[in-house]
């Protein structure tokens, strides 16, 4: 079974720029998590989505934006690009099977904005 | 107060041995919580979750969950070389949202 599936892996952008990331959840799994992690904050939440919908989102700026497609595959959208937004992007899946919502995390996109 | 605090170690522990890594959060709301082992480098991976007061075990890992303390630990016996990593405690917030710790760092030492 494919695992969270998380494009492109490394990316490096300018200050003041946008980026768009891509995350493809387990096959079945219908919720989509985000998260931010950097050497200093550790790991942040960003935001939820379940069938096409944001449920929840945490205290990151209106820059972060998210959607999830029909296909529950999602997006994150991160514009005007500061140099403090460069971290590791992952995104997280659950679904039947996980157990009361324990997530599976992707790979990652490693972000550096330059 | 962090909402899920852990001791960022780094803890050392000979091969072997038991590592014992703690973890106290602060939303008396919260109802699931997870450790997630984390190797350099690479991202979270889940290795326990514990949702009911008391042990739950799985193999060389103990997970343990005390509510009315609000404290979750984790217990690793016959501790390898492998198991130097990084350990996150999550609480799960509101059925959507998984708050970490910063994260204990351990070395098993051989």
């Amino acid at each position: 079974k494919a695992g969270v599936t998380q494009t492109p892996r490394y990316l490096i952008k300018t200050r003041g720029q946008q980026v768009t990331l891509s995350c493809s959840p387990i096959s079945g799994h219908r919720s989509v998590s985000w998260y931010q992690q950097t050497p200093g904050q550790g790991l942040q939440f960003l935001f939820e989505y379940f069938s096409e919908t944001q449920r929840n989102k945490g205290n990151f700026p209106g820059r972060f934006s998210g959607r999830q497609f029909s296909n529950s595959r999602s997006e994150m959208n991160v514009s005007t690009l500061e140099l403090g937004d460069s971290a590791l992007y992952l995104c997280a899946s659950s679904g039947p099977g996980q157990g009361n919502y324990g997530y599976t995390f992707g790979s990652g996109t490693r972000l550096t904005v330059v | 107060q962090k909402e899920v605090e852990q001791n960022s170690g780094p803890l050392s522990v000979p091969e072997g041995a038991i590592a014992s890594l703690n973890c106290t959060y602060s939303d008396r709301g919260s109802q699931s919580f997870f450790w997630y082992r984390q190797y350099s480098g690479k991202s979270p991976e889940l290795i326990m979750s514990i949702y009911s007061n008391g042990d739950k075990e799985d193999g060389r890992f103990t997970a343990q969950l005390n509510k009315a303390s609000q404290y979750v630990s984790l217990l690793i016996r016959d501790s390898q070389p492998s198991d130097s990593a990084t350990y996150l405690c999550a609480a799960l917030q509101g059925a959507q949202k998984l708050v970490f710790g910063q994260g204990t760092r351990l070395t098993i030492n051989p």
